[in-house]
This record gives structure tokens, sequence and C-alpha cells, in this order.
């Protein structure tokens, strides 16, 4: 079945680091979403993405649905400690939403 | 806040159970998707119901069983219940606009404990 690599899996980073994980996969996707998860609550969308090649922000925030239709990247700058959590990548088609395994974030003040 | 909300926030019940989530989508979506998150599967998608109707079924088992009702809520019914049930159940929904993609909104979730 269709699967996203997310990486990293964890990353432990110090405070106004900029921070960068990403998703790939085999199949091709036409939309992608990266959501925040803190512990014990819901995911909360961060970003959405819908063209190939789209590059969009929200504040420090920055996501590009790749090219290949196949991959997406999010970028966070200058990390501040409410950025900590787990970061999920997730892919749409042929009607499924498929999640990556997630990214946890951990910022050093 | 997303807008959608699930009722418990907890539950607890023994194992040989029947246990009902509920879940109200965001005011305009026609669509409602219930996942399932343990902490070694990460977040797994069981069921989407729109505007009332059965659409995607993902990896739900046959003891589970939802429904989405004429005012757009939706429930998940889960039975017999196992120990490896123990999990954070969520729901989410969107408008499923053509050319939009799918957005999806999640709840705050249900945490099921089996004991």
């Amino acid at each position: 079945g269709q699967q996203l690599n997310q990486s990293p899996q964890s990353m432990f980073i110090q405070e106004g680091e900029d921070v960068s994980m990403n998703c790939t996969s085999s199949s091709i996707f036409n939309t992608w979403l990266w959501y925040k998860q803190d512990p014990g609550e819901g995911p909360v969308l961060l970003i959405a993405l819908y063209k190939a090649g789209e590059l969009t922000s929200n504040g420090r925030l920055t996501a590009q649905f790749g090219i290949t239709r196949k991959d997406s990247f999010l970028n966070i700058s200058a990390s501040i400690p409410s950025d900590v959590g787990i970061y999920f990548c997730a892919g749409f088609n042929t009607g499924k939403l498929i999640f990556g395994q997630g990214t946890t974030l951990q910022v050093k003040p | 806040d997303s807008g959608v909300t699930q009722t418990p926030k907890h539950l607890i019940t023994a194992t040989g159970q029947r246990v009902t989530l509920r879940c109200s989508p965001r005011s305009g979506d026609l669509s409602v998707y219930w996942y399932q998150q343990s902490l070694d599967q990460g977040l797994q998608f069981l069921i989407q119901y729109y505007n009332g109707e059965e659409r995607a079924k993902g990896n739900i088992l046959e003891r589970f069983s939802a429904q989405q009702f004429p005012d757009l809520h939706s429930e998940l019914n889960l039975s017999s219940l196992e120990l490896g049930d123990s999990a954070l159940y969520f729901c989410a929904s969107s408008k499923i606009l053509a050319g939009a993609g799918d957005t999806q909104y999640f709840g705050p979730g249900t945490r099921l404990t089996v004991l």
C-alpha cells in the first residue's frame, strides 16, 4: 500500500535554530498536509499544499509540495520552545489521507 | 479550536465491553473521518462518511462500525473490546470541495483505555 517515509524521526535543537523535515513516497499525492500534535491532543493543521511546486508560508513555517508530487518538506525558522511537539506529514490520494510516522521536535531554551 | 468536537474525552472500560464514541464535524463540513492512534502504529485511517454514506474504508476491524446521522454527527462503535484496542481515537472533518483537496481538521480525540 501507499506509505510515507518521514524524516528525521526526532530532533533535539537549540532555541533559535532552523528546523527542516521531509516526507517522501514512491506514490504520487495530489495534496500534502502538515500537522502538529501536542501530547494528548488532536493534530492541528499547519499548512496545506495542493499544487506541485507550491511553496506556502505560515508565519515561521514554510512548506513545499515537491515537483514530482512524491515529496514535501517543512521548515521552521528561528525555533522557540512552544514549537515542541510531533509534526506529521500527510498525503492525500485515491480517497485516503496517509500519514507519515511523525517527527518529534524538542527545543532546548 | 478546530471546530470538531468529540465526546467523551476519556473512556475506561473492560475487555469484552462495547463503547460508542461521538463526533460532531465543523459547521458546513459533510465528511467525517475516524482514525486510531496507538503508540506503535501512528495515525491509522479507519473509515470515512460523506453526507451520511460510507465513502472509504481503511484498516477497520469487523468489531468496529460507524455511522453518520442526518445532522452529520458520527458515532464510532467498538465492540468485544480487547486490550489492544486501547488508543486515542480521532475524528476529523472536511468539506471535500472539488479542486480543494482534502483538508481535514481534527477533533481533540477520545482516549480509550481497555482494562
